[in-house]
């Protein structure tokens, strides 16, 4: 029963515009939200995450927005840049459950020059 | 500062046979956790060890165990190897006293099972 489900497998944008990458949950209880870039041949890199207690979170680049009665999160990447390129996951955990990750299936973004 | 490492990086096993994957957590952390990711899916969560006891399982059969050590390191054990055991194994730490949401994964280690 997937849990987290990211419904693009990919995403193909120009360099520097806008990026947004999608998720959506099903699982009510889940009370933290992350994202995770991933390159070939190497492990998930943690990118940025959010509490359910709030609605948005920056870091530089990277913006993630959490609607919860829609229960959907997204990630944008403004301006996005050819390094960009990579699969992005999408997780989401809960307290309750000692905060082990459910993720998505993940979107490919190829950022073209 | 060390991040999370993982031996060996890549491994080859028959059916049938048993294999220990080995992880060392980011500086600082006490809490490991594993995943299994099959190809062009997400990982998906197996155990977590904390305090030397596995203290969250995920939905896998008893054939996966753990271990961690008193120095925070883990061990991943599969006994009786399936053709679809074959995936990439994910470590992953984080500290269970500060920021516990938040966990770094390793590189992983690819495991194909012939």
């Amino acid at each position: 029963d997937q849990q987290v489900k990211q419904n693009s497998p990919s995403l193909s944008v120009q360099e520097g515009r806008i990026s947004i990458l999608n998720c959506d949950y099903t699982n009510s209880m889940f009370d933290y939200f992350l994202w995770y870039k991933k390159y070939p041949a190497e492990g998930p890199t943690f990118l940025i995450s959010i509490s359910s207690i709030k609605d948005k979170n920056e870091d530089g680049r990277f913006t993630v927005f959490l609607n919860k009665s829609a229960k959907h999160l997204s990630l944008h990447i403004v301006p996005s840049q050819p390094g960009d390129s990579a699969v992005y996951f999408c997780a989401a955990s809960a307290r309750d459950s000692g905060y082990a990750l459910n993720f998505g299936k993940g979107t490919s973004l190829l950022v073209t020059p | 500062d060390a991040g999370v490492t993982q031996s060996p990086t890549h491994l080859i096993k028959t059916r049938g046979q048993q294999v220990t994957l080995r992880c060392s957590p980011k500086s600082g952390h006490d809490t490991v956790s594993w995943y299994q990711q099959a190809l062009g899916q997400g990982p998906q969560f197996i155990f977590q060890y904390y305090e030397e006891e596995e203290r969250q399982r995920g939905n896998f059969p008893d054939r996966f165990s753990g271990h961690q050590f008193p120095n925070y390191s883990s061990e991943l054990n599969v006994n009786a190897l399936l053709l679809g055991d074959s995936a990439l194994y994910l470590c992953a730490s984080n500290s269970m006293g500060t920021a516990q949401e938040t966990q770094y994964f390793g590189p992983g280690t690819r495991l194909l099972v012939l």
